[in-house]
């Protein structure tokens, strides 16, 4: 079945450092594959989505590349912010099913 | 527009009680899911459903039940509570057109003593 896989984290960053958080997905065919944010105490939003090879997805400073040649995509933004500090999951759904699979999440901690 | 509502947002069980989880959507959505998010955790699919009178298990279906009788509720049943249930549960909704997202509730905490 489709599965995800995005980097451990925590991720520890100083405000207006680059972020990169990778991800990873195994699928029949081509899914949708989306980033999802989880501020503290909160349930989760949608950060942005691709849904075809070759797609960007941007929202808030954020993007990530849809890359069918690599099965990637890497969550990237030039200069993070304190508030950008949340567990960030990388998502994606398609296949027989159609079931929206996560990935583990990765916590970003970025500090003043 | 309310989206995803969940009811209630904290609970406190005793071993052994039992529970329903309620969840409710307004976006006439088919799809809709269970997750359990545990401490520094990732999302657990628990159950799904691809309209009203289906559902199906996730990776973590043991210990709950859920019923889909109306496309606006998804309930999730806890029989026999056990402290391995304390989590953190998340309904969510979506279309059947699989590159739309997906709604979220804002989750019930679920402890277990």
């Amino acid at each position: 079945g489709n599965s995800v896989t995005q980097m451990e984290g925590p991720v520890t960053l100083s405000e207006e450092a680059f972020l990169t958080i990778n991800c990873t997905y195994t699928a029949t065919g081509y899914p949708s594959l989306f980033w999802y944010v989880q501020y503290p105490g909160e349930g989760l939003q949608l950060l942005l989505k691709a849904t075809k090879a070759d797609d960007k997805g941007s929202n808030k400073g954020f993007e990530a590349t849809y890359r069918k040649e690599t099965t990637s995509f890497h969550l990237e933004k030039g200069s993070v912010q304190v508030s950008d500090s949340a567990v960030y999951f990388c998502a994606s759904r398609g296949g027989a099913t159609n079931k929206l699979i996560f990935g583990t999440g990765t916590l970003l901690a970025v500090q003043p | 527009n309310a989206g995803v509502t969940q009811t209630p947002k904290f609970r406190i069980l005793k071993i052994g009680q039992s529970m329903t989880l309620q969840c409710a959507q307004d976006m006439n959505h088919n799809y809709m899911y269970w997750y359990r998010q545990d401490p520094g955790m990732g999302l657990k699919l628990i159950y799904y459903s691809v309209g009203a009178g289906i559902t199906d298990k996730g990776e973590v279906p043991n210990g709950y039940n859920v019923s889909r009788s109306t496309t606006e509720d998804f309930p999730l049943r806890l029989e026999l509570a056990a402290p391995s249930q304390t989590s953190v549960y998340f309904c969510a909704s979506t279309t059947d057109r699989g590159n739309t997202e997906a709604f979220f509730g804002q989750g019930t905490r679920l402890t277990v003593v």
